[in-house]
């Protein structure tokens, strides 16, 4: 079993949909959770950072946490073909070596016009 | 702000040939930064951790004589290929980790390795 599991899709929505993407871990240590965006060909850009559980809100992004499930979240309102993209959730512990990160296989997402 | 570069972006080169890849901070430093390999599809497979001042951390399964790790400023990291061959081609990715920053780490654009 891998220790982040993430359904690599592809998802395919129309614009102006919520989108929710989802990614389980097994590691209960994980305490920083990041979202990432990459678009083909490019570096990943951070989305999103939260510590511990709970909600973070940034512009139409919402990060959710809740460690007591293992179970971490993003979701998009009003999607836009520009967030066409490939998003990977991440994680790292308080004690992992060197502040790796953990990273799920990453979902591609599709928004249609 | 936390600007990644990476240099070339996209290389060619003949096997045997070594390849040298730049990851520079723009405007932070960076004690710690790491370097990934990513293939298509796939997600990001860490090679090796790079402290400054320090040798690198490699992962299980990575040759440190084939991906030689130099970081020799707070700013700059460099990865050299040795000795190319084919199988090395691949998505070549840094990241940074701000000097007293959280746990988040800034990703470089990425180059692409061809070897021929």
């Amino acid at each position: 079993q891998k220790e982040v599991e993430q359904d690599p899709g592809p998802l395919s929505v129309p614009e102006g949909a919520i989108v929710s993407l989802n990614c389980t871990y097994s590691n209960s240590a994980f305490q920083y959770f990041m979202w990432y965006r990459q678009y083909s060909r490019k570096g990943p850009e951070l989305l999103m950072y939260t510590y511990s559980s709970g909600n973070k809100e940034d512009g139409r992004f919402t990060a959710q946490v809740d460690k007591s499930s293992k179970y971490i979240s993003l979701f998009i309102r009003d999607s836009q073909p520009s967030d066409s993209a490939t998003y990977l959730c991440a994680m790292s512990s308080l004690t992992g070596g060197g502040n790796k990160l953990t990273f799920g296989t990453g979902t591609q997402l599709k928004v249609e016009l | 702000g936390a600007v990644v570069s990476q240099h070339p972006s996209r290389v060619i080169c003949k096997s045997g040939t070594s390849v040298k890849i730049e990851c520079r901070s723009l405007d932070f430093q960076a004690t710690t930064m790491f370097w990934y390999r990513q293939f298509p599809k796939q997600s990001l497979m860490l090679m090796a951790t790079s402290n400054e001042g320090s040798k690198a951390t490699y992962e299980q399964g990575v040759e440190k004589d084939k991906f030689l790790i130099n970081h020799a400023s707070l700013t700059l990291s460099t990865l050299t290929v040795t000795s190319a061959h084919p199988e090395d081609s691949s998505f070549y990715i840094c990241s940074a980790r701000v000097a007293g920053g959280a746990d988040t780490q800034y990703f470089g654009p990425g180059t692409r390795l061809t070897v021929l």
